[in-house]
């Protein structure tokens, strides 16, 4: 079993719909969740990131984190053909650079116009 | 420099050839990450270098694959006797060592081609 497990999709839905993207994980010393975007041929970069439990919110993008649950989700909302890219969650016991971060395999999104 | 720079970006190679990849991380980033993605099986994890070592080596599949960093800056992952199924893209991330900030800058990949 992975650490952090994450349906590949594919997921497409209609411009301006809520997406709802999730990942679970089973070790409990993950302190740090993060989400990564990827467009095709580039690589990922940081699209948000939280500690602990809880909301976090940037423009049209919300970062939940239940860890009672082990549970992570993005939520994108009047999602945009911009959006379409594929999302990894990554996970992490420290904030310090000499850990490796734990990615899910990624979901890949379609946004339709 | 602004961001961490990959090269070559493709790479199409004959089988039993080696490759070298090379990755230039932002300056001032101690923490150096190689990661493999291959198709549908998301990022794996080669080698971690601190500075110039590298603790963590534990994710490198074979012999036939090491890597190295000099001047705790420039990293060059390199491949032996090449197989197709060493075809994947090259990830180079890096970040710094006592606050990651949330997670690591990627460059943007070396895209590796065996036939």
């Amino acid at each position: 079993q992975k650490e952090v497990e994450q349906d590949p999709g594919p997921l497409s839905v209609p411009e301006g719909a809520i997406v709802s993207l999730n990942c679970t994980y089973s070790n409990s010393a993950f302190q740090y969740f993060m989400w990564y975007r990827q467009y095709s041929r580039k690589g990922p970069e940081l699209l948000m990131y939280t500690y602990s439990s809880g909301n976090k919110e940037d423009g049209r993008f919300t970062a939940q984190v239940d860890k009672s649950s082990k549970y992570i989700s993005l939520f994108i909302r009047d999602s945009q053909p911009s959006d379409s890219a594929t999302y990894l969650c990554a996970s992490s016991i420290s904030n310090f650079g000499n850990e490796k971060l734990t990615f899910g395999t990624g979901t890949r999104l379609t946004i339709i116009p | 420099g602004a961001g961490v720079s990959q090269s070559p970006s493709n790479k199409v190679t004959e089988k039993g050839k080696d490759v070298e990849l090379r990755c230039d991380p932002i300056s001032g980033h101690t923490a150096l990450y190689w990661y493999r993605q291959s198709l549908g099986q998301g990022l794996e994890f080669l080698i971690y270098f601190q500075g110039n070592s590298a603790p963590d080596k534990s994710g490198l599949p074979s012999d036939r694959f090491s890597a190295e960093r000099t001047g705790g800056s420039v990293s060059t992952l390199t491949i032996q006797r090449t197989q197709q199924e060493d075809s994947a893209v090259y990830l180079c991330a890096s970040s710094l060592e006592r606050d990651r900030k949330g997670g690591y800058t990627f460059g943007s990949g070396t895209r590796l081609t065996v036939v």
